[in-house]
């Protein structure tokens, strides 16, 4: 399958401060990014989805403004955690498709960045 | 709305042992079903799928049948093995949007 990397794949930070998830495809171009959280022992919880070049669309109760999703380029996209705080420590996965993403699209995943707020 | 349940883990079973991990799904009108394999410390693969009622999903001697009269789409293998390890995830598939299950890990002993 293709394949996404993730950047960083944990990052420890001050509260107060923003972070930012980088998210690549590497062997394909990604016209849509899926961002998720997932809480520990829960499911993943789609936060929102990107499509190159367009505005994010978020999912209901996710704040736009505290989760700036970037996807400026057919191979990246970005999640800034801004101001974060200790409630925003979580583990964070991104997924990638390309083509016209339909029910027969694969999504890939990558390999997922734990962020700690302290 | 959509909604994926899973049984509760961890799972421990050893080597050789058959695998049952049970998965139910709510959906409206006629989802896709996935199994997806999280490695520690890796994101997750595609396992198997399915797309219509009575399809049979299998990859890496797992299978998974798409009950559509019962909801479920129960993942089965007849021998684990202790590169089995990891979590597994139950999800569905309507449009472009996957709901997941809550993931259950299984732990294969030697």
């Amino acid at each position: 399958g293709a394949v996404v990397s993730q950047h960083p794949s944990w990052v420890i930070c001050k509260s107060g401060t923003s972070v930012k998830i980088e998210c690549r495809s590497l062997d394909f171009q990604a016209t849509t990014m899926f961002w998720y959280r997932q809480f520990p022992k829960q499911s993943l919880m789609l936060m929102a989805t990107s499509n190159e070049g367009s505005k994010a669309t978020y999912e209901q109760g996710v704040e736009k403004d505290k989760f700036l999703i970037n996807h400026a380029s057919l191979t990246l996209s970005t999640l800034t955690v801004t101001s974060a705080h200790p409630e925003d420590s979580s583990f964070y996965i991104c997924s990638a498709a390309g083509g016209a993403f339909d029910m027969n699209t694969e999504a890939f995943f990558g390999q997922g960045t734990r962020l700690t707020v302290v | 709305g959509n909604s994926v349940t899973q049984m509760e883990g961890p799972v421990t079973l050893s080597e050789e042992a058959f695998l049952t991990i049970n998965c139910t799904y709510t959906a409206t009108g006629y989802p896709s079903l996935f199994w997806y394999v999280q490695y520690p410390g890796e994101g997750l693969q595609l396992l198997l799928k399915a797309t219509k009622a009575d399809d049979k999903g299998s990859n890496k001697g797992f299978e998974a049948t798409y009950r559509k009269e019962t909801t479920s789409f129960h993942l089965e293998k007849g021998s684990v093995q202790v590169s089995d390890s990891a979590v597994y995830f139950c999800a569905l598939r309507r449009y472009s949007t996957l709901t997941f299950g809550k993931g259950t890990m299984l732990l294969v002993s030697p």
